[in-house]
């Protein structure tokens, strides 16, 4: 069965680094996404992707966070200057379509910044 | 603005009682898409259930079912008969513009 896989499982980092989150969505899905959840919190969205551009972020989403599909499979989440409150699990998810069918999630990689 | 309250934050049961789940969502679309989501202790989200606006009709699969009303705005779950793998974190969300919004989530813990 397909399924979105996400790289690293689980990240350790500085505050202040660097990191890019890996996915590689599902191969005949068109839509992507981030969501983060802190921990012992609900799923909270970050930002959808369509068409190789972003077509909503939440304001969450700020100027430290970048996604991008660099070669049509792989979908990146980078956080350019990473802070303490950034620790949290990001989930990718995929969808066929927008709305009517579900979003496929990966089993996330949890980011631990200190 | 789109929002879904699951009111109750943590459930204990004794294996084998029937255990509902409630949720409450508020939207002003008339054509939206609801989804239940199990959170297993390992972490990850596994997809339980699809239900669009138009289809009220009740769903069942094995031990699970789901009670659509649009009336009151719900889309509750009960879980027959619960078991101990059933013990995990469920969310309810609803689907906006592609996003999912999710509900707090509520704790299940089935206990032997």
């Amino acid at each position: 069965e397909p399924e979105v896989t996400q790289t690293p499982s689980h990240q350790v980092t500085q505050m202040g680094q660097e990191v890019i989150l890996r996915c590689v969505p599902i191969s005949n899905h068109l839509y992507f996404y981030w969501y983060r959840q802190i921990l012992g919190q609900k799923v909270e969205f970050l930002v959808s992707f369509y068409n190789n551009e972003i077509s909503e972020k939440s304001e969450i989403f700020d100027d430290q966070f970048s996604v991008e599909r660099p070669d049509g499979s792989n979908f990146t989440l980078k956080i350019r200057s990473t802070k303490l409150e950034d620790s949290a699990m990001y989930f990718c998810a995929s969808r066929k379509v927008r709305d009517s069918t579900e979003a496929f999630f990966g089993q996330g990689t949890r980011l631990t910044v200190v | 603005a789109q929002k879904v309250t699951q009111a109750q934050t943590e459930i204990s049961v004794v294996e084998k009682e029937d255990v509902t789940l409630d949720c409450v969502y508020e939207t002003r679309d008339t054509t939206y898409y609801l989804f239940w989501y199990k959170q297993p202790p390992s972490g990850e989200l596994v997809f339980l259930i699809r239900r669009n606006s138009f289809d009220e009709q009740n769903e069942i699969s094995g031990r699970y079912s789901w009670n659509f009303q649009k009336s009151t705005s719900s889309f509750n779950f009960t879980i027959t008969a619960s078991q101990v793998v059933d013990s995990a974190v469920y969310f309810c969300a609803l689907s906006e513009w592609g996003k999912l919004i999710f509900g707090q989530g509520t704790e299940l813990s089935v206990k032997p």
